[in-house]
């Protein structure tokens, strides 16, 4: 099976600091994507990452970067958090297989509150 | 752009009853179609897929169909149990694209 694991479940930060959420992956897949999900908007994609290094933006980057130095593990950093990122962050993983992107597969995401 | 509209929750059943879940989309291309389940406490998990037109997706006695000419997608289920419980996201993904569009989701709680 695979295991998509988020370093917390639950997170308390204040405003103005530097906050990361780190994200491993255990299937070597070559893509992985953050999105944060918020009640009555679903989920929306704020990054994703196709290989070591590359990053696209999403649909709402503004306020993160993220930052993927090997393969297995992709991190979103919050520059300076601010009380409207507090939400619920998810990370999700996908194959590309004979260049068919493959149905991704999620963490059990990160509560984030920004105080 | 593309999006996924589905239908308000939450919805509420009883055990045995049938459900349908309301999903249509609006894509420029050809899309993938996904219902995604989410468990309280949970990430999402895969729950069916559908990659063309007239596709059926199944699984744990959930259906959903591919309808190009409706462009839906809608979840359905002949009997409900209590474990059914969770919030429903339907998605869309274009072809040669790794992004996913979701639907707002639907709340389902069932009763015994």
């Amino acid at each position: 099976d695979v295991k998509v694991t988020q370093s917390s479940r639950y997170l308390v930060k204040r405003t103005g600091e530097k906050v990361f959420l780190e994200c491993v992956q255990d299937m070597d897949h070559e893509n992985m994507f953050w999105y944060r999900q918020d009640p009555g908007l679903g989920l929306r994609l704020i990054y994703f990452s196709y290989d070591v290094k590359m990053k696209e933006k999403g649909d709402i980057p503004e306020g993160y970067s993220v930052s993927r130095e090997k393969k297995e593990r992709f991190s979103l950093i919050l520059e300076s958090a601010s009380t409207n990122q507090t939400s619920m962050y998810l990370c999700a993983s996908s194959p590309t297989i004979d260049g068919y992107n493959q149905p991704q597969h999620f963490g059990d995401g990160t509560r984030l509150s920004i105080l | 752009g593309d999006s996924v509209t589905q239908m308000e929750g939450p919805v509420t059943l009883s055990e045995e009853a049938f459900l349908t879940i309301n999903c249509t989309y609006t894509a420029t291309g050809y899309p993938s179609l996904f219902w995604y389940v989410q468990y309280p406490g949970e990430g999402l998990q895969l729950l069916l897929k559908a990659t063309k037109a007239d596709d059926k997706g199944s699984n744990k006695g959930f259906e959903a169909t591919y309808r190009k000419e409706t462009t839906s997608f809608h979840l359905e289920k002949g009997s409900v149990q209590v474990s059914d419980s969770a919030v429903y996201f339907c998605a869309l993904r274009l072809t040669g694209f790794q992004k996913l569009v979701f639907g707002t989701g639907t709340r389902l709680l069932v009763s015994p």
